[in-house]
């Protein structure tokens, strides 16, 4: 079936430096993947919507500057925290619906990265 | 945008016992309603969803109504079991897979 793999599923790393996350369709195509966060114990918040070929979309409130957001081809778009900072700690996922399937296709999420700044 | 409201945040039931959450949402244009259960550090799964073309949507012990005038929907777990204590989100938006998800609700089924 339909299977979203996102990498890596933890990372330490120190304040100031960036970290890249990847998200990958790994049997279907997807123009369009989905970037959530969430803190631990709250839901989890839209951050912005991944188009191939173009520019995200960010949802308010998200810094386009600090949350970058490659799509360079159908099958993997790139989140790049940058300048990270202990308040960036977070679970990052990311979605991606099989556009070539019925509509009624279901969307699937990634497992997640659980980023750690110290 | 969506504003998504989730009631209630915390849920406790005795095992067989059923349990009712509710999700209302505010943009009209949502057309896809679904249900989401995570564990503690895992991914979201999907449980249920339905469409706006639909009422109700039924699969074995869970059930999902939607209510698209008043715009609100509900998860029903009925026979509830240890195995069903998780979290819960509703998540309302689009078929293109654009959701907004609700605070979520604490489910803890006793024994």
């Amino acid at each position: 079936g339909a299977v979203v793999s996102q990498h890596p599923s933890r990372v330490i790393c120190k304040s100031g430096t960036s970290v890249k996350i990847e998200c990958r369709s790994l049997d279907f195509q997807a123009t369009t993947m989905f970037w959530y966060r969430q803190f631990p114990k709250q839901s989890l918040m839209l951050m912005a919507t991944s188009n191939e070929g173009s520019k995200a979309t960010y949802e308010q409130g998200v810094e386009k500057d600090k949350f970058l957001i490659n799509h360079a081809s159908l099958t993997l778009s790139t989140l790049t925290v940058t300048s990270a900072h202990p308040e960036d700690s977070s679970f990052y996922i990311c979605s991606a619906r099989d556009e070539g399937g019925p509509i009624a296709s279901p969307l699937h999420f990634g497992n997640g990265t659980r980023l750690t700044v110290t | 945008g969506e504003n998504v409201e989730q009631h209630p945040s915390t849920l406790s039931v005795q095992e067989g016992d059923s349990a009712v959450i509710k999700c209302t949402y505010s943009d009209s244009a949502s057309n896809y309603f679904p249900w989401y259960k995570q564990e503690l550090g895992k991914r979201p799964q999907l449980i249920i969803d339905i469409r706006s073309n639909v009422g109700e949507k039924k699969d074995q012990r869970i059930a999902v109504t939607l209510n698209k005038t008043a715009k609100h929907f509900s998860l029903h777990i009925t026979e509830t079991q240890p195995e069903d204590s998780a979290v819960y989100f509703c998540a309302p938006g689009d078929s293109w897979g654009k959701l907004q998800f609700g605070a979520g609700t604490q489910v803890v089924v006793t024994p």
